[in-house]
């Protein structure tokens, strides 16, 4: 069975203290691992998806990478509106549907 | 493009009633899927439907809970003789593809089920 956990749970960090989010996956087959952000009362905002081990995107402050077992997204220099739970899910086998992460709620201070 | 359209935001229902939750997708895109999100709790899988079509509803709990996905109009997700713990947020995601296109699966706002 596909599984995703995430860590850590929650992060604070002060605007400017720059850190990473751990996405640790096991898969049958992976077709794709996706990144989204998700403010709260709202829907999952998507952000990347990554496709095989190596693989890196960029986007302002985010930047996700993709190794054979576990999936990080680095922030850089946070700024208080980068304040969100931050998801990660995988898609494999022959699936369609995404097998998410219970996230990590992350709160950047001023 | 006004993005996946879920109605409504807010639903309250006695235990024992219907609801009746929508999602109308992105324009163009053809597949439709359904997840809940209890409190404290991740994104879980219910169906995935395209068309006239259920092709996946592994999620989906076996009594009480249904999808449609018409010809024409929304996709519907039906909970009979609802009980307090369906309560949660229920989101609808669309895609053009099975893959989920280069900008990933869309999901709507949601709609939050308070069963009182």
């Amino acid at each position: 069975e596909d599984q995703v956990t995430q860590s850590p749970e929650a992060l604070r960090l002060q605007e400017g203290e720059s850190s990473s989010l751990n996405c640790s996956y096991t898969v049958s087959g992976l077709r794709g691992l996706f990144w989204y952000r998700q403010d709260p009362g709202k829907g999952p905002e998507f952000l990347f998806t990554l496709y095989s081990a190596g693989e890196e995107k960029e986007k302002e402050r985010l930047k996700a990478t993709l190794t054979k077992k576990e999936s990080f997204l680095h922030i850089t220099a946070p700024k208080p509106e980068d304040s969100a739970t931050y998801l990660c899910a995988v898609q494999g086998g022959g699936a369609q549907k995404l097998v998410f992460g219970q996230g990590t709620r992350l709160t950047i201070n001023p | 493009n006004a993005g996946v359209m879920q109605n409504p935001r807010h639903l309250v229902r006695r235990r024992g009633q219907e609801a009746r939750l929508r999602c109308s997708p992105m324009k163009g895109h053809s597949h439709v899927y359904w997840y809940r999100q209890l409190p404290e709790e991740g994104l879980k899988f219910m169906v995935y439907l395209q068309k006239e079509n259920i092709i996946d509803e592994s999620g989906m709990p076996k009594e009480r809970f249904s999808a449609e996905f018409p010809k024409e109009g929304p996709s519907i997700l039906r909970i009979q003789q609802v009980v307090r713990g369906d309560s949660a947020a229920y989101f609808c995601a669309s895609s053009p593809t099975t893959q989920g296109g280069k900008d990933g699966y869309t999901f709507g706002s949601g709609t939050r089920l308070t069963v009182v």
